[in-house]
């Protein structure tokens, strides 16, 4: 079946330095995009999401890009800290879905 | 501000009991969400509600059963727990399912069947 998948299962990056964390989908009918934080021992949370009319968006210090042409979407942070230490997760839904699909997770350790 | 709330947060259970995972929300959100964590996986749907009285299976129903009597409570029954059901499970809701309706998530349930 259709999934969407992450290309690396960890990260590890120097404090202060920019991350970007990569997502491929395979389902060309999501429309609706969204990256999700999972600290040790708590719950998804949101991040920032994207509708496929749209190939950037930005938040503080987080930016979302999407690639339809490759079905590829991307997270990146900007001056990354040690609180941005945590599971990373992409998730896409059909505009119209009632439910989401998620990736494994890549696993984002910061360096002091 | 309480969001989703979900109880038990750790339980061990011997093969073949039964157990309630309890989750209420307090954000009067239609729909509402069970998933299952695996470690190292992403998440799985278990079962989720559109509204009162209305489930529907998700990808990975067998072996639950869950009911929605209100709008803010969607507990989930695991009958005859098996080893297989070991995993983090997360109860989630959002305002609907549709659209930029973003889903919210409780801290999530550790069960071991043992």
């Amino acid at each position: 079946g259709e999934s969407v998948g992450l290309h690396l299962p960890t990260l590890s990056v120097q404090e202060g330095d920019n991350s970007i964390i990569n997502c491929a989908y395979s389902n060309s009918a999501s429309d609706y995009f969204i990256w999700y934080k999972q600290e040790s021992g708590k719950g998804p949370q949101f991040i920032i999401d994207i509708r496929s009319n749209m190939d950037k968006r930005q938040g503080q210090r987080v930016t979302v890009l999407l690639n339809k042409t490759v079905k590829h979407l991307s997270l990146q942070i900007a001056a990354t800290q040690p609180g941005d230490s945590a599971v990373y997760f992409c998730a896409d839904r059909d505009w119209n879905g009632d439910d989401m699909r998620f990736g494994a997770g890549t696993r984002l350790t910061v360096k002091p | 501000n309480a969001g989703v709330t979900q109880t038990p947060k750790f339980r061990i259970l011997k093969i073949g009991q039964s157990m309630t995972l309890q989750c209420t929300q307090d954000m009067n959100h239609n729909y509402m969400y069970w998933y299952r964590q695996d470690p190292g996986m992403g998440l799985k749907l278990i079962y989720y509600s559109v509204g009162a009285g209305i489930t529907d299976k998700g990808e990975v129903p067998n072996g639950y059963n869950v009911s929605r009597s209100t709008t803010e409570d969607f507990p989930l029954r695991l009958e005859l727990a098996a080893p297989s059901q070991t995993s983090v499970y997360f109860c989630a809701s959002s305002r609907t399912g549709q659209g930029t309706n973003t889903i919210y998530f409780g801290e999530g349930s550790w069960l071991t069947v043992v």
